[in-house]
């Protein structure tokens, strides 16, 4: 079956860090480029950062640049996001998807609260 | 960064009607876009890929139109289960961007 599986939420103190992972199956993982995605309660959607197929390229929004780090392992299908120094404003749920958007996970919610 | 400006924020309408959204770009984006429709506690779905391809499986009372900057996503004949927010995302530019998505309720 084809899928995205996010895992890592949780709840974390202002300040501390977190490592997101999505696990890929189903298709060749190595072959896309993939984004995290971010929507905070009740808001709309929100890209988080992009990782080209071969790691080349990575993109960052301006709200999370300095802080979290995108990154892959093509031979683990696997796509990780390193966050650190949280905020509350990054309270969300994340969610992982596949190149323009076909595919996404279910995504994890990470609440950042004392 | 590309602005995407979706309208309305929020509908209204009866089972049976038409129902449009549309999204406006800051710059051209050819065709580079998408339209999603998202259920609460659920990932948003892709229906239309490339501004007017509907996606595999998707009904086809969905469809979408326009390039360059201006797009626009039609429900034909609006059903119960199109209850949802929709949104639309282009991805022209190596930092992806959504419009601040429709709710869509029924009358």
């Amino acid at each position: 079956e084809v899928q995205l599986v996010e895992s890592g939420g949780g709840l974390v103190k202002p300040g501390g860090s977190l490592r997101l992972s999505c696990a890929a199956s189903g298709f060749t993982f190595s072959s896309y480029s993939m984004n995290w995605v971010r929507q905070a309660p009740g808001k709309g959607l929100e890209w988080v950062s992009s990782i080209s197929s071969s790691s080349s390229y990575i993109y960052y929004a301006d709200s999370v640049k300095g802080r979290f780090t995108i990154s892959r392992d093509n031979a683990k299908n696997s796509l990780y996001l390193q966050m650190n120094s949280l905020r509350a404003e990054d309270t969300a749920v994340y969610y992982c998807a596949r190149d323009t958007g076909g595919l996404w996970g279910q995504g994890t919610l990470v609440t950042v609260s004392s | 960064d590309i602005q995407m400006t979706q309208s309305p924020s929020s509908l209204s309408a009866s089972v049976g009607d038409r129902v449009t959204i549309t999204c406006q770009a800051s710059q051209d984006i050819s065709n580079y876009l998408n339209w999603y429709q998202q259920k609460p506690g659920k990932a948003p779905k892709l229906l239309i890929y490339d501004a007017s391809n509907l996606e595999t499986g998707v009904p086809s009372r969905f469809s979408g139109s326009g390039s360059g900057t201006d797009f626009t996503f039609t429900i034909s004949s609006l059903q119960p289960e199109d209850i949802a927010t929709y949104y639309c995302q282009q991805y022209d530019n190596p930092s992806i961007t959504f419009g601040q998505g429709t709710r869509l309720e029924i009358k």
